[in-house]
């Protein structure tokens, strides 16, 4: 079956503990993505790769990393979370380079910084 | 400024009225894809229609609907006669072939639909 895993699908950390939230697809897609979804802002993208070893930032990449060593796997870190990182986070990958082919989203991760 | 709309934040109606979602776009690009994703309660997000900009064509999958608009730069969604089971939240987002990597949400319309 055709899908984007996530892993976690709840995560409550303290302050400051770094953290990985994973994201794997096994469409074979060039693009993948994260997005945060907030109440009244939609979902804002952190950061998108367009092929291996090819990252950039989206509109809200502070506190966030990403890496792009294989072609399905693109982890979220968290080098140290703060409370205004509390989100609900999506993966998303999609072929074509994402600008005319429509996303396949994983479940999502519900994350909580105290 | 690339910017997707969604001005309405919340509608509630009651099974089998007819409920249309608004979504106004704004891009300087010729070329650019719009779509729009459900996400029901149980939380995932979920692929309905995309539309490039060349075609202004309508589309209508059962009882949804979709007028597109360059001259209002509107992409509507309209759902006949709804079922308890339309009740979710729907994004309408912007891509553009300028920025293939950039994909634009709006701030999503809940629909709650009322047995």
């Amino acid at each position: 079956e055709a899908q984007v895993t996530q892993n976690p699908r709840y995560l409550i950390t303290v302050t400051g503990k770094k953290l990985t939230v994973t994201c794997s697809q096994n469409m074979n897609h060039e693009y993948m993505s994260w997005y945060r979804q907030d109440p009244g802002l939609g979902l804002r993208q952190i950061y998108y790769s367009m092929n291996v070893e090819v990252t950039d930032k989206g509109d809200v990449p502070e506190g966030y990393k990403v890496s792009r060593k294989e072609k399905r796997n693109f982890p979220l870190i968290l080098e140290s979370p703060s409370p205004n990182q509390t989100s609900l986070y999506f993966c998303a990958s999609s072929s074509l380079g994402g600008y005319n082919s429509p996303l396949h989203f994983g479940n999502g991760t519900r994350l909580t910084v105290t | 400024a690339q910017k997707v709309t969604q001005a309405q934040t919340e509608i509630s109606v009651v099974e089998k009225e007819d409920v249309t979602l608004d979504c106004v776009y704004e891009t300087r690009d010729t070329t650019y894809y719009l779509f729009w994703y459900k996400q029901p309660p149980s939380g995932e997000l979920v692929f309905l229609i995309r539309r490039n900009s060349f075609d202004e064509q309508n589309e209508i999958s059962g009882r949804y609907s979709w007028n597109f608009q360059k001259s209002t730069s509107s992409f509507n969604f309209t759902i006949t006669a709804s079922q308890v089971v339309d009740s979710a939240v729907y994004f309408c987002a912007l891509s553009l072939t300028s920025s293939a990597s950039k994909i634009i949400f709006g701030s999503g319309t809940r629909l709650s639909i009322r047995p």
